[in-house]
């Protein structure tokens, strides 16, 4: 079992550019969730998606965007970067039908913006 | 809603000697509650959950938490720590099983053992 993979691992990009950032969850899971985690901060719940929809959003703007594909990977979209997008973005997969409400963690994609 | 709150944010500790990492939280229904290790340049790994029943949970490495329902606390102890515990330490809650699994984590914990 790979678990949750993320990609690219690291990033550069300038201010007001566009990013993409992938997800693969972990084998049997269909529900993923995205969270930003700034320097020396907690992770912060950016938004889930189920079913190839957004089921719930955290407190961040519309630049912020997000897919689900019928494989159940996912992809976060942030549009006109600014300087405090830079964080590490972690993936975490989930199974609807869980009990527990446990998520797997992807190792993060660390995006810096200059 | 829900919050949490990491008391310290760093915790230095000699190797060897016990530790205790402390976590208070805030909901007005009922949460689920995890801790989570998070080793530099690495995602989060679970160390332990706590769903219901015992409010003493056994994790991974040692390390053990106690839910005081009372006290609205979770924290975190290991009776004796190793170098390679060294690592940011977040509690993080969840609602219940709502289809959400939304968590709300802590700011984290640094914890640095000293040889």
């Amino acid at each position: 079992d790979a678990g949750v993979t993320q990609s690219p691992t690291h990033l550069i990009k300038t201010r007001g550019q566009q990013v993409t950032l992938r997800c693969s969850p972990k084998s049997g899971h269909d529900t993923v969730s995205w969270y930003q985690q700034a320097l020396g901060q907690g992770p912060q719940f950016i938004f889930q998606y189920y079913e190839e929809e957004e089921r719930q959003r955290g407190n961040f703007p519309d630049r912020f965007s997000g897919h689900q594909f019928p494989n159940y990977s996912s992809e976060l979209n942030v549009n006109a970067l600014l300087l405090g997008d830079s964080a590490l973005y972690l993936c975490a997969s989930s199974y609807s039908a869980g009990r527990n409400n446990e998520q797997f963690f992807g190792p993060g994609t660390r995006l810096t913006v200059l | 809603a829900q919050s949490v709150t990491q008391l310290d944010s760093q915790v230095p500790v000699f190797e060897e000697a016990p530790v205790e990492l402390r976590c208070n939280y805030s909901s007005s229904v009922s949460v689920y509650l995890f801790w989570y290790v998070q080793y530099p340049n690495q995602g989060l790994q679970l160390l332990l959950k706590y769903l219901s029943g015992s409010t003493l949970v056994k994790g991974i490495n040692g390390f053990e938490a106690e839910f005081n329902k009372s006290q609205t606390s979770f924290h975190l102890r290991k009776p004796s720590v190793h170098i390679s515990d060294t690592a940011e330490y977040f509690c993080a809650v969840s609602p219940p099983p709502s289809g959400t699994y939304k968590y709300i984590f802590g700011t984290g914990t640094r914890l640095k053992v000293l040889a």
